[in-house]
This record gives C-alpha cells, sequence and structure tokens, in this order.
C-alpha cells in the first residue's frame, strides 16, 4: 500500500525557512516522480512544484509563486523528498501536501497534508 | 499560464439524481499529436486530500465508481455523477496538464451536497 506522511509543519514567521519531509513507502520511490501541492484554509488546490526521478533527470519545476523561494530535493536512500522554504509570507499559509505525480501530470496518490502557518 | 474555470460553484442534488459539473480552460487542452486531452478530475471529501477520478479527460481510475464519468475536448468538460450517493459529498476539482514547462492549474472548485 502506498504511504506518503509528510512532517516538517508548523508556525513561522513571515520571512522564516521551514523544511518539510514526505517519508514514502509502499512502491519503488527512485523510480517516482513527486510533486508538492497545497491548499490554504477553505481553499482551493495550487501545485507548487515537481521533482524527477533521477534516472529520468531534467530541470525541477515550480509554480511561479514559489519559484526562488522554495526548492525541492531527494533523498531516495531514504525514500524521502523535501521542500526546503525560505523567505515565508502569510500567503503561504496552507496544508501542504506530498503526491506522486504520473509522468503526464496527474497527482495520483496523496499524504494527509502537513499545515504551514506564516504569521507574526 | 492556462486559467481553468468550473460552474456552478455549489450544487445540491437529491439522493439517485443526476450531478453535473463543467470545467472550463482558457486555452485548449488537446494534444493534436496524440488527440488526447490533458485534463483530469478529483474529489476531494471533509477533512481528506484529494484523490483522482478521471483523467485524460474520460479515463476512470482504477477504482472508482462507474457512476462517475468525464466528458468533452478542447476547452469545455463535464463530469457526471449519474445517481449522487451520500458518499459523494465532495469538492470537486478540475486539473490541467496540458502545460509545458509543467505548470499544473486547478479548478476552483465545486461543492457537490445532498439536497
Amino acid at each position: 500500500e502506498v504511504q506518503l506522511v509528510e512532517s516538517g509543519g508548523g508556525l513561522v514567521k513571515p520571512g522564516g525557512s521551514l523544511r518539510l519531509s514526505c517519508a514514502a513507502s509502499g512502491f519503488t520511490f527512485s523510480n517516482a516522480w513527486m510533486s508538492w501541492v497545497r491548499q490554504a484554509p477553505g481553499k482551493g488546490l495550487e501545485w507548487i512544484g515537481r521533482i524527477k526521478s533521477k534516472s529520468d533527470g531534467g530541470p525541477t519545476d515550480y509554480a511561479a509563486p514559489v519559484k526562488g523561494r522554495f526548492t525541492i530535493s531527494r533523498d531516495d536512500s531514504n525514500n524521502t523528498v523535501y521542500m526546503q522554504m525560505n523567505s515565508l509570507k502569510s500567503e503561504d499559509t496552507a496544508v501542504y501536501y506530498c503526491t506522486t505525480v504520473r509522468w503526464f501530470g496527474t497527482f495520483d496518490h496523496w499524504g494527509q497534508g502537513t499545515l504551514v502557518t506564516v504569521s507574526s | 499560464d492556462i486559467v481553468m474555470t468550473q460552474s456552478p460553484d455549489s450544487l445540491a442534488v437529491s439522493l439517485g439524481e443526476r450531478a453535473t459539473i463543467n470545467c472550463k480552460s482558457s486555452q485548449s487542452v488537446l494534444y493534436s499529436s496524440n488527440n488526447k486531452s490533458y485534463l483530469a478530475w478529483y474529489q476531494q471529501k471533509p477533512g481528506q486530500p484529494p484523490k483522482v477520478l478521471i483523467y485524460w479527460a474520460s479515463t476512470r481510475e482504477s477504482g472508482v465508481p462507474d457512476r462517475f464519468s468525464g466528458s468533452g475536448s478542447g476547452t469545455d468538460f463535464t463530469l457526471t455523477i449519474s445517481s449522487l450517493q451520500a458518499e459523494d459529498v465532495a469538492v470537486y476539482y478540475c486539473q490541467q496538464y496540458y502545460s509545458t514547462p509543467p505548470i499544473f492549474t486547478f479548478g476552483p472548485g465545486t461543492k457537490v451536497d445532498i439536497k
């Protein structure tokens, strides 16, 4: 059974940093493309970024609102994907979901999410 | 960026009746080389993460009940629940995955309730 477990969320001040982790199990993580999607409280879904498998290579892609501030990385030896979030803003407040993403772009497995609150 | 819109914002349908949700993209998401529309539908029940229901506009994900169907091509799409069940109460989102480099965008969501 595919499992994605996010951690690292919490309360952070504007301008601060946070690193989210997503521990994966139940599938061959090294072959998987991974993504982060967020959902502000009471709002819709917003794609943040995608990292391909090392074997498929290529750049990691980001949505415009987070480009240059967020960095997605992966550790295949630990079946974990990370997202380093810097220069956080109040509008980054959201539940952050880790997902697997098919090569063509649908998000087929989701974690339960971790809440990030950016507030002074 | 491709902007996705959905209508209605919400709807209430009697149990066993049909529910229809519309999704429109600001530009075509039909890829002419393979004649596929790069459009998916998700269901998000209260307190849960989303779940993919449909991709390629009309291909049902494994395990999704056949009362859910997707149709449309190009810029206009529809998700139909043929006979609404209590467990279908949720918010439904469409998503395009056409853009290259990828900028995946979702519609704003349609909330489905029981009348």
